[in-house]
């Protein structure tokens, strides 16, 4: 699986948005970039996920530049409740006879600190 | 509401002892994982289960075993507990699907003393 590199730490004032880089040079074709997060003592939280388009949910939007190499989430309101550890993730598709099946590498993560 | 449930919260155990963690999911999922979480190591995957009775082993499987008797249900089990697997432990599962996305539990805080 492809690694990932992320800032370790990020504050963001409350109400702006917080933009989270994530660099994945080597990511291959078949591979997806996901962002999790995770807040003190839970069990990490799915985001958004995406392969070569931008993707918007209702948490989060994702931009993956042209050439796949690096990503950014973007929380377009952050609130303090948003402040948490955030995972950028490259994950082979799953697919049986595969020896992936789909797992998830994590990193170090970036701390964001959503302050008022 | 889709749940990837964990049997316990917090847990202590003694040296020795063989331990059993239970996950269970409800969205028939084929495949699930089992991390642990340490202080400035992040998520490590132990095992995971792509099927029934299917396993693989993860980056850190040693002094862990699984089972996967059933498809809702992955089990981890510490043969000999010592105080270096003392640790928070996740559990998730994940579908096929090729975007599929994975859903954790809330974590099993085991002590071993």
């Amino acid at each position: 699986d492809a690694k990932t590199t992320q800032p370790p730490s990020m504050d963001c004032a409350e109400g702006r948005a917080a933009n989270l880089p994530c660099n994945h040079s080597t990511i291959s074709g078949n591979e997806y970039v996901y962002w999790y997060r995770q807040i003190h003592s839970q069990g990490p939280q799915y985001i958004i996920h995406g392969l070569k388009n931008n993707e918007t949910n209702e948490m989060a939007s994702l931009i993956i530049t042209e050439d796949r190499k690096s990503s950014t989430l973007i929380l377009p309101h952050a609130t303090l409740r948003d402040t948490a550890v955030y995972y950028c993730i490259v994950r082979v598709a799953p697919h049986a006879g595969g020896t992936s099946y789909g797992k998830l590498t994590f990193g170090q993560g970036t701390i964001l600190t959503v302050h008022p | 509401d889709v749940k990837v449930t964990q049997s316990s919260r917090y847990l202590v155990k003694r040296t020795g002892e063989k331990v059993f963690l239970e996950c269970v999911q409800d969205m028939d999922h084929e495949n699930m994982f089992w991390y642990r979480q340490d202080p400035g190591l992040g998520l490590r995957l132990i095992y995971f289960s792509y099927d029934v009775k299917m396993k693989e082993k993860g980056d850190i499987p040693e002094g862990y075993s699984v089972s996967r008797e059933k498809k809702e249900r992955f089990s981890l089990i510490l043969e000999s507990a010592s105080t270096n697997q003392t640790s928070m432990y996740l559990c998730a599962s994940s579908s096929f699907a090729e975007d599929s996305e994975a859903f954790f539990g809330q974590g099993t805080r085991l002590t071993v003393v």
